[in-house]
Formats: C-alpha cells, sequence, structure tokens
C-alpha cells in the first residue's frame, strides 16, 4: 500500500460547527503531515507530527487541532473556522527517519468549504 | 523565510513540444522535488534529487540540482495531453531533528497544451 488516504473528500461547515478531517496511511512512515492550499497558491505547511508527537506548528490559529492517535492516523479538529479558511487541506507522510531524505507522498486531499 | 521562484508561471504549448521551467532559492537545499498537480488531486512526486549537480531522467522528464544548491530545472520531451496540470518545485531542509524536515514548495508553473 503505497498511498495515503484522506477523508472526506469534500467538506462544507458553518463557522459554529466542529468537524474533522482524517488521513490514513499504512506504509511504515513515521513523519505526518498537514498542509494547506488555496486555489492558485502552492501548499503551505502547518503541521508536523515525528513519531506521533508534534514537532513543528506553523503557528497556525488554535481553531485548528491536530491529532495522531497512532503511526498510521492523522487528525485534524476544525471549530469555529473562518470563510477565509475554506481551502484544500493536505496531509502528507514520510520515512521520518534521520539522515534519510524524506521524500513526502500526498493524499488527494480534503476540499474544505466554510460558510 | 525560505522562498522558491519558479518560473514561467503558465506556459501554452502544443502537443508535442519540449518543456522547461526552472526554480531558484535564495537558501540552499539539502534535496530538491518536482512534484505535478492535477485539479483537485495531491501533488504527486515526479522526480527527487539528492546531490549537488545530479541529473535525473524518469521518462521523458529530466530534471537537474544545481550546484550552488539554490536552484532545479525540469525538462518535458514531447509533451503530451497528460502532462497539463500545475508543476511545483519543492526544496527539502532537515531540521535539527529528524522529523522535523519542511518542504517548502515554489510558486507552481501551470501547463496548457493548446490543441
Amino acid at each position: 500500500d503505497t498511498e495515503v488516504t484522506q477523508t472526506p473528500k469534500h467538506l462544507v461547515m458553518g463557522m459554529t460547527n466542529k468537524k474533522s478531517l482524517k488521513c490514513e496511511q499504512h506504509m511504515g512512515h513515521r513523519a505526518m503531515y498537514w498542509y494547506k492550499q488555496k486555489a492558485k497558491k502552492p501548499p503551505e505547511l502547518m503541521f508536523v507530527y515525528s513519531y506521533e508527537k508534534l514537532s513543528i506548528n506553523e503557528s497556525v490559529p488554535s481553531r485548528f487541532s491536530p491529532e495522531c492517535p497512532n503511526s498510521s492516523l492523522l487528525n485534524l479538529h476544525l471549530h469555529a473556522l473562518q470563510p477565509e479558511d475554506s481551502a484544500l487541506y493536505l496531509c502528507a507522510s514520510s520515512q521520518g527517519q534521520p539522515n534519510w531524505a524524506n521524500v513526502l507522498t500526498f493524499g488527494a486531499g480534503s476540499r474544505l468549504t466554510v460558510l | 523565510g525560505q522562498q522558491l521562484n519558479q518560473s514561467p508561471q503558465s506556459m501554452f504549448i502544443q502537443e508535442g513540444e519540449d518543456v522547461s521551467m526552472n526554480c531558484t532559492s535564495s537558501s540552499i537545499f539539502n534535496t530538491w522535488l518536482w512534484y505535478k498537480q492535477d485539479p483537485g488531486e495531491g501533488p504527486v512526486l515526479l522526480i527527487a534529487l539528492y546531490k549537488a549537480g545530479e541529473l535525473t531522467s524518469n521518462g521523458r522528464l529530466t530534471a537537474q540540482f544545481g550546484i550552488t544548491r539554490k536552484d532545479s530545472f525540469l525538462n518535458i520531451s514531447a509533451s503530451i495531453p497528460s502532462d497539463v496540470g500545475i508543476y511545483f518545485c519543492a526544496g527539502l531542509s532537515n531540521g535539527p531533528n529528524f522529523g522535523n524536515e519542511k518542504l517548502t514548495f515554489g510558486t507552481g508553473t501551470r501547463l496548457t497544451i493548446i490543441p
């Protein structure tokens, strides 16, 4: 299995809703990532988990809350989002081993619309 | 912060033509990656470059890691309709601890094939 699976593919939510994005990989990768991509822009890093511990938070607002329950799963909990948070949210994973060139494998993304 | 400037921003070519795009950075990277992204999908890895000066091919694609480690180019020979999409260069920099790799994306090149 060489895939990163993201669900749901599309999500529409109101500003008062609480929802979650899910990501799963079974490649034995130990690093997992959340990226945000606005239309016609490159992906921007949000969070990095290494060995199930949060290692990088790129000053993301607290209305985005990541969680890594185990080495195969990564969640992004969403609460009180704003319309400008509408974007494609990409999950990625990599080997996460020291001294490796850790190439990232991306999922297909979750398209989020905040009304 | 690190910035990757990619050019050209967009290309309009006829089927069968060769394509060339490049990426320059203000910082040094340990690894250069080239991804392709189709609409509504996540980026898919095309080529990974690990050493300065390295020239690597993947079918009709050829990419090089610049000697200064601050630039890279991607060539596509004899373009076909499925080459349409957005191409991103990306630089990988290793943090002080493994698992802290940060992938910085270029601004993207949108390739369109004119009938």
